[in-house]
């Protein structure tokens, strides 16, 4: 099984300041990595795909980076909509997992 | 764009059987088209995958947690999904979340809330 840790698990954050959350796979995953955005009682949100590629209708200010085993999220310019869990998500392997999510607040 | 609507979730004894249901809507949504998933999540916790289906049924899979207890299936011609869930546990207590696979989980329904209690 392919494990996924990201880090932090919780960042309390000013808005416009830019966010980091990485997500680093326990195996080369390749591009397989994709993040969501999770509000509190809402489904989860796909936010980008293969590991860089935004998904239909998310804000340019959300973007993704890295492959084979590191990869990243960055918000830039956070924004007071954004305070959410956020989660990464591999595909390469069954079974699929996910990281533990990261928790932006908003200070 | 996509929905998803689940069904089917209540409260049921430990050891209990429940069957969940997702229907995709049909607009601009070829369900037959794509492969399914159900990821759940336990109260306060994260998000687990469960089980996926190709899109013919060919290839199906499960988590360990479940393997063995639920079954998953779908029905093309009524653009549904389903989970059939046997001797249930209360660790399976959690939201059921019917979702559309493009290799990311792009379109997710609204969850159904199973609860295994005594």
């Amino acid at each position: 099984e392919i494990v996924l840790t990201q880090s932090p698990d919780f960042q309390s954050v000013t808005p416009k300041e830019k966010v980091t959350i990485t997500c680093r796979a326990s195996q080369n995953i390749g591009s397989s990595l994709h993040w969501y955005q999770q509000k509190p009682d809402q489904s989860p949100k796909l936010l980008i795909k293969y590991a860089s590629q935004s998904f239909s209708g998310v804000p340019s200010r959300f973007s993704g980076s890295g492959s084979g085993t590191d990869f990243t999220l960055t918000i830039n310019g956070l924004e007071t909509e954004d305070a959410a869990t956020y989660y990464c998500h591999q595909s390469s392997n069954v079974p699929r997992t996910f990281g533990q999510g990261t928790k932006v607040e908003i200070k | 764009e996509a929905q998803l609507v689940e069904s089917g979730g209540g409260l049921v004894t430990p050891g209990g059987s429940l069957r969940l249901s997702c229907v995709a809507s049909d607009s601009g949504f070829t369900f037959r088209n794509y492969n399914m998933n159900w990821v759940r999540q336990a109260p306060g916790k994260g998000l687990e995958w469960v089980s996926s289906i190709s899109s013919s049924s060919t290839f199906i899979y499960y988590a360990d947690s479940v393997k063995g207890r639920f079954t998953i299936s779908r029905d093309n011609g009524k653009r549904s999904l389903f989970l059939e869930m046997d001797s249930l546990r209360a660790e399976d207590t959690a939201i059921y979340y019917c979702v559309r696979d493009t290799g990311g989980f792009d379109y997710w329904g609204q969850g159904t809330l199973v609860t295994v209690s005594s």
